[in-house]
């Protein structure tokens, strides 16, 4: 399965823009990238999917690199409702579509 | 409506004890998930199944069994609960990928806590 490597954690201001990273550098050409979140005391939470392009939603936005080994999750402006763990994971076709979560990211919001 | 609802949310038992948590999903979804978060909140699959069909059986002790009467529906028996079980649960839903699209997302539910003591 291919992994991604994500930092374990990070730090914003409440509105002001948050660049999550991940890398995935073993990233196989049918590799969806996905993200999801994870709120205090609550299940995972979908965010955003891509594969090439760079994908918008209501949620935040997920800019792919040209070679698909990193991509970079926006979220435009950060509320302290935000504050979670944020999963970068590869789906793919060859492995029935389970997702393997990582460490993932703690983002924290400060006032 | 919630998508994906488990119960119970909280189960403290003790060692040795057989107990069941239950997943429904109002979601029309094929497949199914069973997900443990440890401790240590590091969250692994343990079971999917696929239209009532077993799929994914990720290493995991024959004390665990998953029961999926519809596709609506995957619960999970424990027998003989050891205090390593204890964990939250988690059971998610998500359209079918096998021979289909995989880009779609999980729908997860709000998990059950599993103390054993």
């Amino acid at each position: 399965d291919a992994k991604t490597t994500q930092p374990n954690s990070m730090e914003s201001n409440e509105e002001e823009p948050v660049h999550l990273p991940c890398n995935h550098s073993t990233i196989s050409g049918t590799d969806y990238i996905h993200w999801y979140r994870q709120l205090p005391s609550q299940g995972p939470e979908y965010v955003i999917h891509g594969l090439t392009s760079n994908v918008n939603n209501r949620m935040a936005s997920l800019a792919i690199a040209e070679d698909r080994k990193s991509s970079t999750l926006i979220l435009h402006r950060a509320t302290l409702r935000d504050a979670a763990v944020y999963y970068c994971i590869l789906r793919g076709s060859g492995n029935t579509g389970k997702l393997i979560f990582g460490q993932g990211t703690t983002l924290q919001v400060k006032p | 409506d919630t998508a994906v609802s488990q119960t119970p949310k909280y189960l403290v038992t003790q060692m040795g004890n057989d107990k069941s948590i239950k997943c429904e999903q109002n979601l029309g979804h094929d497949t199914m998930y069973w997900y443990k978060q440890d401790s240590k909140k590091f969250l692994k699959i343990m079971f999917s199944y696929n239209n009532k069909e077993l799929i994914i059986n990720e290493t995991v002790p024959n004390r665990f069994s998953p029961k999926s009467p519809d596709k609506a529906h995957l619960n999970l028996h424990i027998n003989s609960l050891e205090l390593g079980d204890s964990a939250v649960y988690f059971c998610a839903s998500s359209r079918p990928s096998i021979g289909q699209v995989v880009g779609d997302g999980y729908t997860f539910g709000s998990g059950t806590r599993l103390t054993v003591v």
